[in-house]
């Protein structure tokens, strides 16, 4: 069964940092690119990053760019979110989802509270 | 990237046939035949119900269609069941190398 269980979130203060982690299982993770997406607290999907299957292509909504950095580790079938310089309008479920000619499937997501 | 733009809520009564809309423009939902749709059911992660304009995954059923015409994609969900209230959104690969999602329909079975 392909399987996408993200980790990692939690409670941070206004520009402190926290990584998120994506471990997939089920499928041949090094083939596909994978994706970042957020949803704030009772609003829609946001699409925030993706990454190639090698590692070396990353791309970045401008809203994170700078801030935010998207990495993977094929040996560890993982992926990673690193976000610096939280801020509060980054508050949001956080799903990681796999590059199938579409975002499919979907881990069941982490939450990010950016508050003091 | 603006979000692309759907109405906000869509009913329709047990049996009937719903129609979503998803506007775009030339840089995202007209120039590619990269749109897809997912469904979210409360407190639940999206679920792809339609790939590449109107191709459906295995196990989606097939009252779910969806199409494209200029800028503008849609989803067609027929035989309207209870089940089938959610919130659907619709994505699009951009010309930025980047993707934009929709603002989200809220579909109402009376």
């Amino acid at each position: 069964e392909v399987q996408l269980v993200e980790s990692g979130g939690g409670l941070v203060q206004p520009g402190g940092s926290l990584r998120l982690s994506c471990a997939a299982s089920g499928f041949t993770f090094s083939s596909y690119w994978m994706h970042w997406v957020r949803q704030a607290p009772g609003k829609g999907l946001v699409w925030v990053s993706r990454i190639n299957s090698d590692g070396r292509s990353t791309t970045y909504a401008d809203s994170v760019k700078g801030r935010f950095t998207i990495s993977r580790d094929n040996a560890k079938n993982t992926l990673y979110l690193q976000m610096n310089s939280l801020r509060a309008e980054d508050t949001a479920v956080y799903y990681c989802a796999r590059d199938s000619r579409a975002f499919d499937p979907w881990g069941q997501g982490t939450l990010v509270t950016v508050s003091s | 990237q603006s979000a692309l733009t759907q109405p906000a809520s869509v009913s329709g009564s047990p049996g009937q046939s719903i129609t979503i809309s998803c506007t775009g423009t030339s840089s995202d939902v007209g120039g590619y035949n990269y749109v897809s749709w997912y469904q979210q059911h409360p407190g639940k992660a999206p679920k792809l119900m339609i790939y590449e304009v109107s191709n459906r995954p295995s196990g989606v059923s097939n009252r779910f269609s969806g199409s494209k015409s200029g800028n503008t994609a849609s989803l067609t969900i027929s035989g309207l069941q209870a089940e089938d209230e959610a919130d659907y959104y619709c994505s699009s690969y951009t010309s930025s190398s980047s993707y934009v999602f929709g603002t989200g329909t809220k579909v109402t079975v009376l």
